[in-house]
């Protein structure tokens, strides 16, 4: 697709239940993160992936919070053991090249998926 | 803790005028900036990107920065209703990895 894509749009989860949100990133791209953004905050850094290896998973606010991109294009993050405070949108993006030579390149967000834990 | 501080506003400005939009930082070690609007309710989009000390120009924007003072901005000219929205500073970290260390944004108002 022309864009990144998130899935679901919206989630809803029983405190306790388990999660998993979907991100496919722009083809190509060799660089995907994932951000959480809380209710009137700016987007915080959860992971990033440089194709298949996890590089920096210094965001992740548990070790509930699980993160993979086994083929080096879709990304999933799961949320295990959910608790009311993981409420928040998790933004994807995603950028054509990796560390370094990839330092100016901009990051392309998906449209983000909204998940509330009651 | 590297931070971003930008103003939260809202900042209000009367549709035609320029709107100007601060964001400092922490983090010495940075060398990409970027703007990012955002819609409520929407993904952020980016506007502009900024890597050497000075100004750029795209269009109605002008994004400016100064890495001595670790200061950067962004102006829009003859503002419209359609811009307002929440424009989040975004510098990279300066670290391995190319993550984005985002403020919390300045709610822009433009009235018509």
């Amino acid at each position: 697709g022309a864009g990144v894509s998130q899935s679901p749009r919206y989630k809803v989860a029983k405190r306790g239940q388990d999660v998993a949100l979907r991100c496919d990133p722009i083809s190509g791209h060799v660089s995907l993160f994932w951000y959480q953004q809380a209710l009137g905050q700016g987007p915080e850094f959860l992971t990033y992936f440089q194709n298949e290896a996890q590089l920096d998973k210094s965001g992740l606010p548990s070790d509930r919070f699980f993160a993979e991109r086994p083929e080096g294009s879709v990304s999933t993050l799961k949320i295990q053991r959910t608790q009311q405070e993981d409420s928040a949108v998790y933004l994807c993006a995603s950028s054509l090249l990796g560390t370094g030579i990839g330092s100016n390149q901009p990051q392309h967000f998906g449209d983000g998926t909204r998940l509330s834990i009651l | 803790q590297k931070e971003v501080e930008q103003n939260s506003g809202p900042l209000s400005v009367p549709e035609g005028a320029i709107a100007s939009l601060n964001c400092t930082y922490s983090d010495r070690v940075s060398q990409s900036f970027f703007w990012y609007r955002q819609y409520s309710g929407k993904s952020p989009e980016l506007i502009m990107s900024i890597y050497s000390n000075g100004d750029k120009e795209d269009g109605r924007f002008t994004a400016q920065l100064n890495k001595a003072s670790q200061y950067v901005s962004l102006l829009i000219r003859d503002s419209q209703p359609s811009d307002s929205a929440t424009y989040l500073c975004a510098p990279r970290d300066g670290g391995a990895t190319n993550k984005l260390i985002f403020g919390t944004g300045t709610l822009l108002a433009v009235q018509p």
